[in-house]
């Protein structure tokens, strides 16, 4: 089982569409990432969480610390929006290294 | 500046060349990140400078040889290189070692080993 775990793995979307992003994780955390990487290219770091709601432009994230599970919403989704998104995870029992999810591969069909 | 720059964008090397990658930030952040991604999966970390001192190695296999010769500055010297190295080597900064108050990424190295 993987420390953490992202689900969906894949998503497709209608341009417009409300999207839903979860990532669940497993043991006590300083911070979450939701991270945003197109085909080939390198990372955007989107969100640093350690609790409550962050909001972006049309991008929203989320977090339950009592639960671990952090969600990221994309509101109005464009095309452009085609990407992985990745959580990742920080906590002293992985000695304060990143832990990533596999990752979820949204593609936004206009 | 907000970036963290990686120079080349693309390399193509044989098993017996000697090349270097290049990642550069001018943001005063004084933890710098190695990470190897291969395609479809999370990136894995190698290296991990603080205050320009190697502080994690994840068990990284000897041809790969960081350096840290300033605070703006990390290099990754590769030598003797295999086909399975092939990987999107990306570099990472964040202000201290805590990683707060968050990543700043670069867009990578495209490495192919021939």
């Amino acid at each position: 089982k993987n420390e953490v775990e992202q689900s969906p793995q894949n998503l497709t979307a209608q341009e417009g569409e409300f999207i839903t992003i979860n990532c669940s994780y497993s043991v006590g955390i300083s911070a979450l990432h939701w991270l945003q990487q197109h085909p080939g290219g390198g990372i955007v770091s989107l969100f640093m969480l350690s609790s409550g709601k962050k909001k972006h432009g049309r991008l929203i994230a989320t977090i339950n610390i009592q639960e671990k599970h952090s969600s990221l919403h994309i509101t109005a989704s464009h095309p452009r929006d085609s990407a992985v998104y990745i959580c990742a995870v920080r906590s002293e029992e992985y000695g304060n290294k990143l832990v990533f999810g596999a990752g979820t591969i949204l593609r936004v069909k206009s | 500046d907000t970036e963290v720059t990686q120079t080349p964008k693309h390399l193509v090397m044989g098993m017996t060349n000697k090349k270097s990658l290049k990642c550069e930030q001018h943001m005063g952040h004084r933890a710098m990140y190695w990470y190897k991604q291969k395609a479809k999966k999370p990136p894995e970390l190698m290296f991990v400078y603080s205050y320009e001192k190697l502080s994690i190695n994840e068990s990284v296999p000897s041809r790969f040889s960081p350096e840290c010769p300033n605070s703006s500055l990390l290099n990754l010297h590769l030598h003797a290189l295999q086909p399975e190295d092939s990987a999107l080597y990306l570099c990472a900064s964040s202000l201290f070692q805590t990683g707060t108050p968050g990543y700043t990424f670069g867009s990578g190295t495209r490495l192919t080993v021939v």
